[in-house]
């Protein structure tokens, strides 16, 4: 069964920096793509960042480069979202989500999110 | 990029079948195969209900179905039941190699 775990959430002030990270299991790590997607409260999903299989290739929503940056350890099968400069505009619930394939596919399973609070 | 264009809700008896329209651009929906359906119920994370236009992953409903047509992408919910009322997202790959969601449609199951 595949499962993504996230952590790292947490109250931050703005101009705060916070690292995310998503422990997987269940499915070959280093055979997908992985992404996070995040969600404000009472609001839609936001696509944030994806991460090819091997690492290789990253994409990022063009409002957020420069202060999130995706990255993936496959030899711990773990995700990680380092954001830097938070705003409150952040805030929001962060799902890790697994990609069908070794690119940038649809998201065929979800983490249940860890919430990030930009606050003074 | 600009989110995908969903209606806001939907509403429908039991029984009856629904559609929720998701309207791109070219550059998105309208080049890609990459267009997937996510069912969001209260408090839990997204569920994908359709992948890559009209592909049902495996445990999801065959009263659920999707289609492209041009710009455009739809999810069908034939049958509709109480366990359906949730919020509903489309997402396409785009010619920039990023992803985009849809602004989310909530059905409601009268």
């Amino acid at each position: 069964e595949v499962e993504l775990l996230e952590s790292g959430g947490g109250l931050v002030q703005p101009g705060g920096s916070l690292r995310l990270s998503c422990v997987t299991s269940g499915f070959t790590f280093s055979s997908y793509a992985l992404s996070w997607v995040r969600q404000a409260p009472g609001k839609g999903l936001e696509w944030v960042s994806s991460i090819s299989a091997s690492g290789a290739s990253l994409y990022s929503e063009d409002s957020l480069k420069g202060r999130f940056i995706i990255s993936r350890d496959n030899s711990k099968s773990t995700l990680f979202l380092q954001m830097i400069s938070l705003r409150v505009e952040d805030t929001a619930i962060y799902y890790c989500a697994k990609q069908i394939g070794s690119t940038a596919t649809d998201f065929d399973s979800w983490g249940q999110g860890t919430l990030v609070t930009v606050s003074s | 990029q600009s989110a995908l264009t969903q209606p806001a809700s939907l509403s429908g008896s039991p029984g009856q079948s629904i559609t929720i329209s998701c309207t791109g651009a070219t550059g998105d929906i309208g080049d890609y195969k990459f267009v997937s359906w996510y069912q969001q119920h209260p408090g839990k994370a997204p569920k994908l209900m359709i992948y890559e236009v009209t592909n049902r992953p495996s445990g999801v409903s065959n009263r659920f179905s999707g289609s492209k047509s041009g710009n455009t992408a739809s999810l069908t919910i034939s049958g509709l039941q109480a366990e359906d009322e949730a919020d509903y997202y489309c997402s396409s790959y785009t010619y920039r190699s990023t992803r985009v969601f849809g602004t989310g449609t909530k059905v409601t199951v009268l």
